[in-house]
């Protein structure tokens, strides 16, 4: 079975701009989570959905945006980038339905705000 | 407000030794613990998960064990190897989602 893929690897943007980040999960599984890790604050929550419906959200601000589609693949948005938007974005998927299952990360996508 | 700690930041020993690492969290209404490890420039890999009912689990060379009333999480690795060497990462699962602590950085020198 495939893992976790996402798409870029890598992007380098500007001051500004919006960026649109690609996460596809397992196959049959329907629970797609997203997180930021930075060297300073660690790894953090940023939204989780499951068969197109968001369950739950962190505390990032409204530039961040995600959304997921009836194929369980999920995309998640940064408008008016900032400097410190700089991170890796992870992606993670579970089966979902209890929201405690063995969450699947893929490798990341290494974002990084000039 | 639920905050997860690892102690200690970082850990360097020979190669075969036995080692624990800690995890602590403040509040006990979790759904499960897990217990991942990153590579320098990856994602994570998932090692072991603890259904908060649990006590602890067993994979290979690594045993976990949680005790909710206390906030306390343990990960033992056996026999350890140059190979072990990453950055173990622990996380509570309240609803939907998983908190993290900061890591603990782990080195086994041959």
């Amino acid at each position: 079975k495939a893992g976790v893929t996402q798409t870029p690897r890598y992007l380098i943007k500007t001051r500004g701009q919006q960026v649109t980040l690609s996460c596809s999960p397992i196959s049959g599984h329907r629970s797609v989570s997203w997180y930021q890790q930075t060297p300073g604050q660690g790894l953090q929550f940023l939204f989780e959905y499951f068969s197109e419906t968001q369950r739950n959200k962190g505390n990032f601000p409204g530039r961040f945006s995600g959304r997921q589609f009836s194929n369980s693949r999920s995309e998640m948005n940064v408008s008016t980038l900032e400097l410190g938007d700089s991170a890796l974005y992870l992606c993670a998927s579970s089966s979902g339905s209890s929201g405690s299952e063995t969450q699947y990360f893929g490798p990341g996508t290494r974002l990084l705000v000039l | 407000k639920q905050e997860v700690t690892q102690i200690p930041a970082a850990l360097s020993v020979p190669e075969g030794e036995n080692l624990v690492l800690n995890c602590s969290f403040t509040d006990s209404a979790i759904y499960n613990l897990q217990w991942f490890r990153q590579d320098p420039g990856k994602g994570l890999t998932s090692l072991l998960l603890i259904q908060s009912s649990q006590r602890e689990q067993t994979s290979g060379r690594l045993n976990a064990s949680l005790d909710k009333s206390s906030g306390r999480s343990t990960l033992y690795i056996a026999a350890s190897q140059p190979g072990d060497s990453a950055t173990y990462l622990c996380a509570v699962s309240p609803a939907y989602q998983l908190i993290w602590g900061a890591g603990t950085k782990l080195i086994i020198k041959p």
